[in-house]
């Protein structure tokens, strides 16, 4: 069964370091998308980064990079320089097409920039 | 461009009640998600369309809840009759078409159920 599992229910960064959030997934299929979205107290879920089964260089996308590696079904997200504006709910998620491209997603993790 | 669009932003109703949500897409959008996300946990799908058709709606508590797409635009999301279990947001996303990567989420609704 296809299972996202995020370890880290919350995470402290200081401000200006970079922190990485831990992803691993689980599926037998051969192709599928890896997400990442944050969800600010707000409410709203915002893309961040995605990754594909067949890429071969990892993601990055502004201040985000997303550290694949594939034998260890892991993606983990990497943020880089801290602001405080990146505390917030951080989810992964999967989309295969053994599920029909249903996205999946993990339990989250909080993480929370201290000044 | 406009995000996606939905109301109520919360909702308190009581068991038994029933509660309709609406969601109007980014335009363009022919595919349109419904997500029910728990507290403390991340969203599950609901259902999806395609234009005005059911994609997948197998997650879909299909003795109380209902959803519509019937011109291929907004949609609304309708629980009747309700349960406390129902407390949650419900996350509206659309996307261009059904495999493409990005999905756009709107701000949801909260919804109580006492």
């Amino acid at each position: 069964a296809q299972k996202i599992t995020q370890t880290q229910p919350g995470m402290f960064v200081q401000e200006k370091e970079a922190v990485t959030l831990d992803c691993t997934y689980d599926t037998s299929d051969q192709s599928y998308g890896l997400f990442w979205y944050k969800q600010p107290s707000s409410g709203e879920m915002i893309f961040l980064i995605y990754q594909g089964s067949y890429d071969e260089q990892n993601a990055t996308e502004g201040r985000y990079s997303l550290n694949f590696q594939k034998a260890r079904k892991s993606a983990n997200l990497v943020i880089s320089a801290s602001q405080l504006g990146d505390s917030a709910m951080y989810f992964c998620a999967m989309r295969d097409r053994m599920r029909g491209n249903d996205m999946r997603f993990g339990a989250g993790t909080r993480l929370t920039v201290k000044p | 461009e406009a995000g996606v669009a939905q109301s109520p932003r919360y909702k308190i109703i009581e068991k038994r009640q029933s509660v309709a949500f609406w969601c109007n897409p980014i335009s363009g959008h022919a595919t349109l998600y419904w997500y029910q996300q728990i507290l403390g946990q991340g969203p599950k799908l609901l259902i999806q369309f395609q234009n005005n058709g059911v994609v997948d709606d197998s997650q879909l508590p299909k003795d109380r809840f209902s959803a519509e797409r019937l011109k291929g635009v907004d949609s609304t999301l309708k629980i009747q009759p309700a349960k406390l279990e129902d407390s949650a947001v419900y996350l509206c996303a659309s996307s261009e078409h059904q495999n493409y990567n990005e999905q756009f989420f709107g701000p949801g609704t909260r919804l109580t159920v006492l």
